[in-house]
């Protein structure tokens, strides 16, 4: 499977927009990208994801590169509530088997 | 509805009991999903259940048996654990079409398993 790199952890202070990066140099073209975000409450959570152009959504923006080889999640003014572990995942297509594999992801820190 | 629920919440069970964990939506879904998280770890997949049929198994140990006996329902039947099994149980499910890389996981809140 495709792997995808994020750093670690990442901070920001509130209501300053965040680039969340993604690098995915293995990524074939039919791979889609997605983003989902663990909150502190357990489970993961979806935040958006694209195959080539950007993407925006109430949560979001995903910024693809043009040789898709990386990508940034972009939120645009952080809130308390945006801490969280975010992850860059790639999702292959496999006629209906398709699978999530969760990298290590960012873990995003906000600072008030 | 939109939600995914997953019962109990907490789990503890000695290394010779029977539980079962169970997931429910409805959300017309036809994809549902079992992950196992370990603390400070990211989620991993362990089956995937397609149009009530077993479509992916991630070479999980037979102490664990999923079961989906309808579109709505997902169980995960726990026979003989260890206590290196304890760990967070996540349950997810996607739209219909089986899941296709388009497709968003909608997950529940967990069951946390202890293993004694």
């Amino acid at each position: 499977d495709a792997k995808t790199t994020q750093p670690n952890s990442m901070e920001s202070n509130e209501e300053e927009p965040v680039h969340l990066p993604c690098n995915h140099s293995t990524i074939s073209g039919t791979d889609y990208i997605h983003w989902y975000r663990q909150l502190p409450s357990p489970g993961p959570e979806y935040v958006i994801h694209g195959l080539t152009s950007n993407v925006n959504n109430r949560m979001a923006s995903l910024a693809i590169a043009e040789d898709r080889k990386s990508s940034t999640l972009i939120l645009h003014r952080a809130t308390l509530r945006d801490a969280a572990v975010y992850y860059c995942i790639l999702l292959i297509s496999n006629f209906g088997n398709e699978k999530l594999t969760f990298g290590t992801g960012t873990r995003l820190t906000i600072i008030p | 509805d939109t939600e995914v629920t997953q019962t109990p919440k907490h789990l503890v069970m000695g290394m010779t009991n029977k539980k079962s964990l169970k997931c429910e939506q409805h959300m017309g879904h036809r994809a549902m999903y079992w992950y196992k998280q370990k603390a400070k770890k990211p989620p991993e997949l362990m089956f995937v259940y397609s149009y009530e049929k077993l479509s992916i198994n991630e070479s999980v140990p037979s102490r664990f048996s999923p079961e989906c006996p309808n579109s709505s329902l997902l169980n995960l039947h726990l026979h003989a654990l260890q206590p290196e099994d304890s760990a967070l149980y996540l349950c997810a499910s996607s739209p219909p079409g089986g899941g296709t890389s388009t497709d968003t996981q909608y997950f529940g809140p967990g069951t946390r398993l202890t293993v004694l």
